[in-house]
C-alpha cells in the first residue's frame, strides 16, 4: 500500500525564516509527486509537479525538490501570506491514483 | 474562466435522506474524482472516473454512488446519507491522469 508522510505536522515560522517542509514517500512505481496549498475552507490549489528524481521546480518563495525517497517543499523568506496547510500528494498505478499526505500547517508570524 | 464548481457549498441533512452533490467542470478535462477530508486522516479517494462511463471504486467508496454520463459532470450519489458520511467534500478533475489536478470550493455536509 502506498504511504506518504509529511513533517512535520505544523511548523512556525518568523517572517522571512527560511525554513523546509518534508514528504517522504514508499510507494511501487511513482509516476509522480504533486504539491498542493490549501487555504482554511478552500480546495487545494496546484504548486508543482515532479517526475523524477534529481527534478527541481521554482516559483516565487517557493522550491520543491524530488529524491527516490521524499520531496522537500523549500520556503525562502516567508511573509504571512504564506499562511496556509501544504500537502504532497503521490501518483501511482494504472488508475492513475493520488494518494494524498495529512498535510503541514505553516503559520507564518509578522 | 476554467473550474471545477460544485453545489451545494454546504449541506445539513437527516439521516436516510438521499441527496446529491453535482460537480461540474469547464475544462474538458478526461479524468475526475471525489475526496473526502477529515480532521487527522487528509484526503481520501471515494470514486473516480478517467473517462464518461467509466468509473471505480477509491479508497472509501462504500455509502456513495457516482455517475458520468457526460464528461462535464460527475456527481456524488448519498443514497442513505450516515452521521460518519459527515465530511468536507471535493471534486477534482485532471486533464489527463497523470497531470495536476483542480478542485472544486468543497462542500461541507453534515448529517444529523
Amino acid at each position: 500500500e502506498d504511504q506518504v508522510t509529511q513533517s512535520p505536522e505544523a511548523l512556525r515560522l518568523q517572517e522571512g525564516e527560511s525554513s523546509s517542509l518534508n514528504c517522504s514517500y514508499t510507494v511501487s512505481g511513482l509516476r509522480g509527486l504533486f504539491w498542493y496549498r490549501q487555504d482554511p475552507g478552500k480546495g487545494p490549489e496546484f504548486l508543482f509537479t515532479l517526475y523524477s528524481a534529481g527534478e527541481e521546480k521554482e516559483k516565487e518563495r517557493l522550491k520543491a525538490t524530488l529524491t527516490k525517497k521524499e520531496s522537500f517543499l523549500h520556503i525562502t523568506a516567508p511573509k504571512p501570506e504564506d499562511s496556509a496547510t501544504y500537502l504532497c500528494a503521490v501518483l501511482t498505478g494504472a488508475n492513475s491514483k493520488l494518494t494524498f499526505g495529512k498535510g503541514i500547517t505553516l503559520s507564518v508570524r509578522p | 474562466e476554467a473550474q471545477v464548481t460544485q453545489n451545494p457549498r454546504y449541506l445539513i441533512t437527516v439521516t436516510g435522506k438521499k441527496l446529491t452533490v453535482t460537480c461540474s467542470q469547464n475544462m474538458n478535462h478526461e479524468y475526475m474524482s471525489w475526496y473526502r477530508q477529515d480532521p487527522g486522516l487528509g484526503l481520501r479517494q471515494i470514486y473516480y472516473s478517467m473517462n464518461v462511463e467509466v468509473t471505480d471504486k477509491g479508497d472509501v467508496p462504500e455509502g456513495y454512488k457516482v455517475s458520468r454520463k457526460e464528461k462535464r459532470n460527475f456527481p456524488l450519489i448519498l443514497e442513505s446519507p450516515s452521521p460518519n458520511q459527515t465530511s468536507l467534500y471535493f471534486c477534482a478533475s485532471r486533464r489527463i491522469p497523470n497531470t495536476e489536478a483542480f478542485f472544486g470550493q468543497g462542500t461541507r455536509l453534515t448529517v444529523v
